[in-house]
């Protein structure tokens, strides 16, 4: 079955730029999402399409892919923007499937 | 605005079945799909499958095939996921989330989540 690959763990200190990585096979032609998930929250859509931020998304939060990689980038990360990240993507079939998930952490 | 409202926390015996709710509004319910995603105790998340709002179409997901279904009420932007045969591995939290047509893959809006609990 399809997989898209995370870190675990990135760690930052504050103001430093956080990047995470997503990789997948299919990533050249299907576009991947991000979305963030605090402890006890439903998950948020943070970037859509590989690089589109939804209206609400602070401009730190930005998207990119290049080949079977996906990046999201937060440039100068915050301590609120702890939390769970995800990719999400799907496969040539349509099968839709999200990445392991990392813990990014800003202290 | 988008708005997708779960129904509430349940607890279950192993083998039964459960069927959890999501009423939507802000948006026009038959012009997009919905997908349920799941999420074990201190686990990723898992996609679950797929329903058209417009014509009922469904994709589920290979390992689910078989206790899984998923429906929609269009009169009342209701949609509808139900799991039969429990085990206490389908213990966790179930979101629904608004996704497009015509096969989903771009989950934007997402329910509160619903806790459902398979223990004896």
């Amino acid at each position: 079955s399809y997989e898209l690959t995370q870190p675990p763990s990135v760690s930052v200190s504050p103001g430093q730029t956080a990047r995470i990585t997503c990789s997948g096979d299919a990533l050249p032609k299907k576009y991947a999402y991000w979305y963030q998930q605090k402890s006890g929250q439903a998950p948020v859509l943070v970037i859509y399409e590989d690089s589109k931020r939804p209206s609400g998304i602070p401009e730190r939060f930005s998207g990119s892919s290049s080949g079977t990689m996906a990046t999201l980038t937060i440039s100068g990360a915050q301590v609120e923007d702890e939390a769970d990240y995800y990719c999400y993507s799907t496969d040539s079939s349509g099968n839709q499937v999200f990445g392991g998930g990392t813990k990014l952490t800003v202290l | 605005q988008v708005q997708l409202v779960q129904s509430g926390a349940e607890v279950k015996k192993p083998g039964a079945s459960v069927k959890v709710s999501c009423k939507a509004s802000g948006y026009t319910f038959t012009s997009y799909g919905i997908s349920w995603v799941r999420q074990a105790p201190g686990q990723g998340l898992e996609w679950m499958g797929w329903i058209s709002a417009y014509n009922g179409n469904t994709n589920y997901a290979q390992k689910l095939q078989g206790r899984v279904t998923m429906t929609t009420d269009t009169s009342t932007s209701t949609a509808y996921m139900e799991l039969r045969s429990l085990r206490s591995d389908d213990t966790a939290v179930y979101y629904c989330a608004r996704d497009a047509p015509p096969s989903g893959g771009s989950i934007d809006y997402w329910g509160q989540g619903t806790l459902v609990t398979v223990s004896s």
